[in-house]
């Protein structure tokens, strides 16, 4: 069964209307994460959550916000998307603590703009 | 600098084969950890293997070896007996200190097996 599950698996949005995608897991994790992965790119992280508390990185643009209402539950945001926000968006989890700390991902959601 | 470098755009093999995906890194923290994920065209990323930097031997996970060699700082990731299936997009990453930290991703390398 799958443990991170990202809704919708795609997406079509039109030019500058909002569009949330929302993950959740069923592991219990501390740490949520949300990725932004063009095509045949490496993964780029977003931002992420250790557990309420939101950290940002340095290059997301504004345009792009996330909410955790939950520990099961976070959603990404995205409140006017150009064409160049057409991608796949990934979330994972993982554990706050431990050697190994792996990450977990959903399927991802694929995002169209027209 | 780069801190995951992987080389092959692309590689080729014959099923039943073996193939090593290349994998380079730079830190100079003492704790980190190694990561290797597969990603079919689905676009699901797979967790394979995890190798961490105090681990006195090489991870191994089914079909799955990491070629760890500290002192050049490689990670290679060594697929057993290829099988159709693994034909993906396979990353690199690395964790750097202990506990959750963020992961660093290299560029892919895309394996393509052949009947």
């Amino acid at each position: 069964d799958a443990m991170v599950i990202q809704n919708p698996r795609y997406q079509v949005t039109q030019f500058g209307k909002p569009v949330t995608l929302s993950c959740s897991q069923t592991l219990n994790h501390n740490v949520m994460y949300w990725y932004q992965q063009k095509s045949s790119q490496a993964p780029k992280l977003l931002f992420h959550y250790y557990d309420k508390d939101f950290n940002n990185e340095a290059d997301t643009p504004d345009n792009f916000q996330s909410r955790r209402p939950n520990t099961s539950f976070c959603f990404l945001d995205i409140r006017s998307p150009g064409l160049g926000d057409a991608a796949m968006y990934l979330c994972a989890t993982s554990r706050e603590s431990g050697m190994r700390n792996i990450q977990y991902f959903g399927a991802g959601t694929r995002l169209s703009v027209l | 600098a780069q801190k995951i470098t992987q080389t092959q755009p692309g590689m080729f093999v014959q099923e039943k084969e073996a193939v090593t995906l290349d994998c380079t890194y730079d830190t100079s923290d003492p704790s980190y950890g190694l990561f290797w994920y597969k990603q079919p065209s689905s676009g699901e990323m797979i967790f394979l293997i995890y190798q961490g930097s105090y681990d006195q031997q090489n991870a191994t996970e089914g079909r799955y070896s990491l070629n760890f060699q500290k002192a050049r700082k490689s990670a290679n990731l060594v697929i057993s007996a290829s099988q159709l299936g693994d034909s993906a997009m396979y990353f690199c990453a690395m964790r750097e200190g202990q506990g959750y930290s963020t992961l660093t991703f290299g560029k892919g390398t895309m394996l393509l097996v052949s009947p």
